[in-house]
């Protein structure tokens, strides 16, 4: 069965330097997500991004984030200067469609910054 | 804003019983709800969904209720098994966009 996947599965870094999460979505997707997922708290929506575009963000989602998707299959999310609470598990997810579609969650980063 | 939020953050039952899990939600717009499991050190798993325009679907062993009125959407799982074992999320979209807003959710744990 396809799934998505994501690298590194665990990254550790200082407060300020810049970190670069990777996702493979699955292959025939369109749609694809960042979430995040601060440790006992819910899930949050960062991004979904469509047609080399992002097509919703939330509040969380500033400045210091970016996505990219630099090839045909990679999916990025970038920190550009890390701060202590952005320590968490980010998953990254993608659906063939949008609204109403089941989204497929990749297994997650774990990012702790000191 | 909106908010899901679980009725009860920790749940156990005995194998072969049933479960109830239970998620209130605040927006009466969200049109699209999704029930996930969380295995420790794995994404979200999607157990089943449901439309606004339904209040029951069925699936393996899996049932979802909504109740429009109350807002109120329950995951009920059938002779309960070790393997479902795991946290479970409710989630909820509206058809304006591709935003999920998810519960803080129910961990579950299965007795032998």
């Amino acid at each position: 069965e396809p799934e998505v996947t994501q690298t590194p599965s665990h990254q550790v870094t200082q407060m300020g330097q810049e970190v670069i999460l990777r996702c493979v979505p699955i292959s025939n997707h369109l749609y694809f997500y960042w979430y995040r997922q601060i440790l006992g708290q819910k899930v949050e929506f960062l991004v979904s991004f469509y047609n080399n575009e992002i097509s919703e963000k939330s509040e969380i989602f500033d400045d210091q984030f970016s996505v990219e998707r630099p090839d045909g299959s990679n999916f990025t999310l970038k920190i550009r200067s890390t701060k202590l609470e952005d320590s968490a598990m980010y998953f990254c997810a993608s659906s063939w469609t949008d609204w109403g579609e089941t989204q497929y969650f990749g297994p997650g980063t774990r990012l702790l910054v000191l | 804003g909106e908010s899901v939020g679980l009725h009860l953050p920790t749940l156990s039952v005995q194998e072969g019983d049933n479960s109830i899990i239970n998620c209130a939600y605040s927006n009466s717009a969200s049109d699209y709800f999704i029930w996930y499991k969380q295995e420790s050190g794995k994404g979200p798993q999607f157990i089943i969904d449901i439309r606004s325009n339904m209040d029951k679907r069925q699936g393996q062993r899996v049932t979802v209720l909504l109740n429009k009125t109350v807002k109120h959407l329950s995951l009920q799982i059938a002779a309960t098994q070790p393997g479902d074992s795991a946290v479970y999320f409710c989630a909820e979209n509206k058809d304006t966009g591709n935003q999920f807003y998810f519960g803080t959710g129910t961990s579950l744990t299965v007795i032998p």
